[in-house]
């Protein structure tokens, strides 16, 4: 059963804008990952947290983890129409172990 | 990171037949990973393959309805057996690429039901 929940579950945002997607997940964990997938084809990983780490950046993405509270967000400052997809929060409950995807926001980045 | 040949990317089949799905990759990997996504949802895992011994199968998957094949640690086949219109979903393989990284994904094969 997918553990983790996303909000929101649709946002449509104006090119240059900053998009913030959340993900509360239930279960301890090892890390959590951010994927994105483009148009219904294969995944692809954006960024990794650990359970030990609080915030990550990568390029324009920026990751945060509070484990007290069993959230994430990921942000994607000064956003494109390229980014336009579907991004996952996955949870791994050890390292190397079955991933656990939550549901999922679709992006739209309006031009 | 690991690279994944999936194939195929698409099919279309006759419900009551059945399809092999091969994942192929270019490193040898102790586990890997069989999901479905079906129409406008998230992934759920279907069963974790290890070489040399049988897959496990989540709740909800039977190994008679989506039999798996791990012949080595580079490859490996998930089959949708006696398929119906409900099974029509994009399939995936993953492995772990490392353990900084994150898992690598196949493309995914796109499955109608017909």
């Amino acid at each position: 059963s997918q553990q983790g929940e996303e909000d929101p579950q649709a946002l449509s945002i104006q090119e240059g804008e900053n998009a913030t997607m959340n993900c509360s997940y239930k279960t301890s964990i090892n890390n959590l990952q951010w994927y994105r997938q483009n148009s219904g084809r294969g995944l692809v990983h954006l960024i990794l947290i650990r359970s030990n780490e609080r915030e990550k950046h990568s390029g324009r993405l920026r990751v945060t983890l509070d484990t007290s509270k069993k959230s994430s967000s990921l942000l994607i400052t000064a956003s494109r129409a390229a980014d336009t997809a579907s991004y996952f929060c996955a949870t791994a409950e050890t390292s190397g172990s079955r991933l656990t995807f939550g549901e999922g926001t679709q992006l739209t980045v309006n031009p | 990171s690991a690279v994944i040949s999936q194939k195929p990317s698409r099919d279309i089949c006759q419900r009551g037949t059945s399809l092999t799905i091969q994942c192929q990759v270019d490193s040898q990997v102790t586990m890997m990973f069989w999901y479905r996504q079906q129409p406008g949802q998230s992934l759920t895992l279907i069963a974790t393959a290890n070489q040399g011994s049988e897959a496990t199968y989540e709740s909800g998957f039977v190994i008679d309805k989506f039999p798996i094949s791990r012949p080595n640690l580079t490859f490996s086949t998930l089959t949708v057996s006696n398929m119906s219109p409900e099974d029509s979903s994009i399939y995936l393989c993953s492995v772990e690429a490392t353990h900084l990284y994150g898992y690598t994904f196949g493309s995914g094969t796109r499955l109608t039901v017909v």
